[in-house]
């Protein structure tokens, strides 16, 4: 049972523009979310974090929202540059270190 | 310098075999995690260890045994191996056992034939 889920499995934005990666949860009792960004033959690298007292977190070109009501968050990412082509998880918690990951969206930058 | 290194980067090996993967972080941190990503993408945690403790313990084969002789080491030995093991396995660590980011290493990937 999937509590994550991040249903487009890949985006393609140009370079400059706005990339928006969404992601859907189904448990109420998930306050704390993380976006990782992962390259080919690495492991996930943590990006912005969102705990469910804000709406929204910013971090130089990378913004979190969340949406309790809607169960939604999303990441935008503005500019957009070809380095930003990854695949991107998110991922939630309910309590303690233990995390429920989405099955990422792949993201390609065109220059 | 690698936060987070697994050992090997590759396996191949026939159903039946044991196998096990190490990982070792320098980040001094407390807690080690391990997660398999399957053929879908999806990442799911299996283990947590903190100071050598085992404190999250997901619904796993009994064939996987994570063994952390130390609190930079986590390693999993897996019995038995089946086809439906092949995957990713991520190790990662944290600071401590609260909703902290994770550092994960680069993956080993295990392929049963």
């Amino acid at each position: 049972d999937q509590q994550v889920k991040q249903n487009s499995p890949s985006l393609s934005v140009q370079e400059g523009r706005i990339s928006i990666l969404n992601c859907d949860y189904t448990n109420s009792m998930f306050d704390y979310f993380l976006w990782y960004k992962k390259y080919p033959a690495e492991g996930p690298t943590f990006l912005i974090s969102i705990s469910s007292i804000k709406d929204k977190n910013e971090d130089g070109r990378f913004t979190v929202f969340l949406n309790k009501s809607a169960k939604h968050l999303s990441l935008h990412i503005v500019p957009s540059q070809p380095g930003d082509s990854a695949v991107y998880f998110c991922a939630a918690s309910g309590g303690g270190n233990q995390f429920y990951f989405g099955t990422g969206t792949s993201l390609t930058v065109i220059p | 310098d690698t936060a987070v290194s697994q050992t090997p980067k590759y396996l191949v090996t026939q159903m039946g075999n044991d196998k096990s993967i190490k990982c070792e972080q320098n980040l001094g941190h407390d807690t080690m995690y391990w997660y398999k990503q399957d053929s879908k993408k999806f990442l799911k945690i299996m283990f947590s260890y903190n100071n050598k403790e085992l404190i999250i313990n997901e619904t796993v084969p009994n064939r996987f045994s994570p063994k952390s002789p130390d609190k930079a080491h986590l390693n999993l030995h897996i019995n038995s191996l089946e086809l439906g093991d092949s995957a990713v396995y991520f190790c990662a660590s944290s600071q401590g056992r609260g909703r902290e980011e994770q550092y994960f290493g680069p993956g080993t990937r295990l392929t049963v034939t």
